[in-house]
């Protein structure tokens, strides 16, 4: 199947400092990139629709100006979560869908975000 | 977006077949149904995918009855490393660029 990438797989910061979370589809172009995030034993959550040269589409309830997303090629999406707080610390997944027919997402590996 | 309801966790045994199944009384005409398999700390994996009566590929197999408000996922002969949380996720293919909506998911414990 098709492979996507997330860089870092794992970060700690400092609160208030900003982190940015690059996604990357490697052998294939990704129309529509999405973002979730995973608090420990629940489910995903989705943040966000990144779609190539337009801004995002965001869930209700996830504040835009924290959560910066750009998509700016077919092949990498962005996600950088500002003035970091301890409860952004989450687990954040990409995921990553061709265009045409067919909605099988391909996800990334995750990053890990811990926020001191 | 259809919402779907799934056991919270089964167990089984090692060599077992494990069926799990997943409500969606709401699912709309174009809707597919769609099973992913997560690891802890690890992206969701796509499984299976299917929109009525049968479907099977090299590790699973989907049974979709005729009116499509259930579906059940069959595992056979799971071992330890089939260990974890599997979500059934329903949505449209071209409908809201795709979206798909995780629910609780069911956590797969198999035991030796």
């Amino acid at each position: 199947g098709a492979v996507v990438s997330q860089h870092p797989s794992r970060v700690i910061c400092k609160s208030g400092t900003s982190v940015k979370i690059e996604c990357r589809s490697l052998d294939f172009q990704a129309t529509t990139m999405f973002w979730y995030r995973q608090f420990p034993k629940q489910s995903l959550m989705l943040m966000a629709t990144s779609n190539e040269g337009s801004k995002a589409t965001y869930e209700q309830g996830v504040e835009k100006d924290k959560f910066l997303i750009n998509h700016a090629s077919l092949t990498l999406s962005t996600l950088t979560v500002t003035s970091a707080h301890p409860e952004d610390s989450s687990f954040y997944i990409c995921s990553a869908k061709a265009g045409g027919q067919g909605n099988e997402q391909f996800f990334g590996p995750g990053t890990r975000l811990t926020v001191l | 977006l259809a919402k779907t309801t799934q056991p919270i966790s089964m167990d089984s045994y090692e060599g077992q077949e494990v069926n799990i199944t997943c409500s969606h009384n709401n699912i709309a005409t174009n809707d597919y149904i769609t099973w992913y398999q997560q690891f802890p700390s690890q992206g969701p994996r796509f499984i299976i995918q299917g929109y009525k009566t049968k479907v099977t590929n090299e590790v699973a197999s989907l049974f979709i009855p005729a009116d499509r408000k259930s579906s059940t996922l069959s595992l056979p002969r799971v071992s330890l490393s089939d260990t974890a949380v599997y979500y059934c996720l329903v949505g449209t293919l071209y409908n809201q660029g795709g979206k798909l909506i995780f629910g609780q998911g069911t956590e797969l414990s198999v035991k030796p």
